[in-house]
């Protein structure tokens, strides 16, 4: 079974402040990288499918890069907001296979 | 609204009994997939259906079983083979492999 690795499990910031972190996931037979939030009371909702070595992707103050050489992904939140109070999971996969969730980055916007 | 509609929201299970978990989509997706959720753990893939009328198991299918009769519902049953079945199940569709997945918002199920 593949496995997905997040860091840090918990992560308490100021409103304002930026952050980031880790999902590391095999480098062998790589095929998509998924970045999902998912908010208390609600269904996880897609934020990126990254694909290919070095790309970026950004939406308004989230962004996040992809190394599959090296098989990891960070996700960056700039100027961080209550409201992006959530866990944000990543998932991966290899030639065609499901995807396979890490456990997720508990995310705590303090006002 | 297109989505996906999973129900009850909260089921009980007594000792020995098969319940239904329902999972319904108008996405017109052609994959779908059902997911358990316990505390400190990631997702964890127990089936899943890339077309009608055919599914896999996924890393925990023991004690579970699940029907794709159709393109929007794709039903898993909790059996009484599964001795631990108090989880948060969530169920999920996408369009293709590439494409990121959608979810309803669960069924919380508890054994009374």
């Amino acid at each position: 079974i593949l496995n997905v690795e997040q860091s840090p499990q918990s992560l308490h910031v100021q409103e304002g402040d930026s952050t980031n972190f880790t999902c590391s996931f095999p480098s062998s037979n790589f095929y998509a990288l998924h970045w999902y939030r998912w908010e208390t009371a609600k269904s996880p909702e897609a934020l990126f499918v990254m694909t290919l070595n070095g790309d970026e992707k950004k939406k308004g103050r989230i962004s996040a890069t992809l190394n599959t050489k090296e098989g990891y992904s960070y996700l960056y939140i700039k100027g961080s907001q209550p409201e992006d109070s959530a866990t944000y999971l990543c998932a991966s996969n290899s030639g065609n296979t499901p995807l396979v969730f890490g456990k997720g980055t508990r995310l705590s916007v303090i006002a | 609204d297109g989505g996906i509609t999973q129900s009850p929201k909260y089921l009980f299970r007594k000792e020995g009994q098969n319940v239904t978990l329902s999972c319904e989509q108008n996405l017109n997706h052609d994959a779908m997939y059902w997911y358990r959720q316990d505390p400190g753990q990631g997702l964890r893939l127990i089936y899943y259906s890339q077309i009608v009328n055919d599914f896999q198991k996924g890393d925990i299918a023991e004690g579970y079983s699940v029907s794709r009769e159709k393109k929007e519902s794709f039903p898993l049953t909790v059996t009484s083979a599964q001795k631990n079945p108090t989880a948060f199940y969530l169920c999920a569709s996408n369009s293709g492999v590439w494409q990121p997945q959608h979810f309803g918002d669960g069924t919380r199920l508890s054994i009374l």
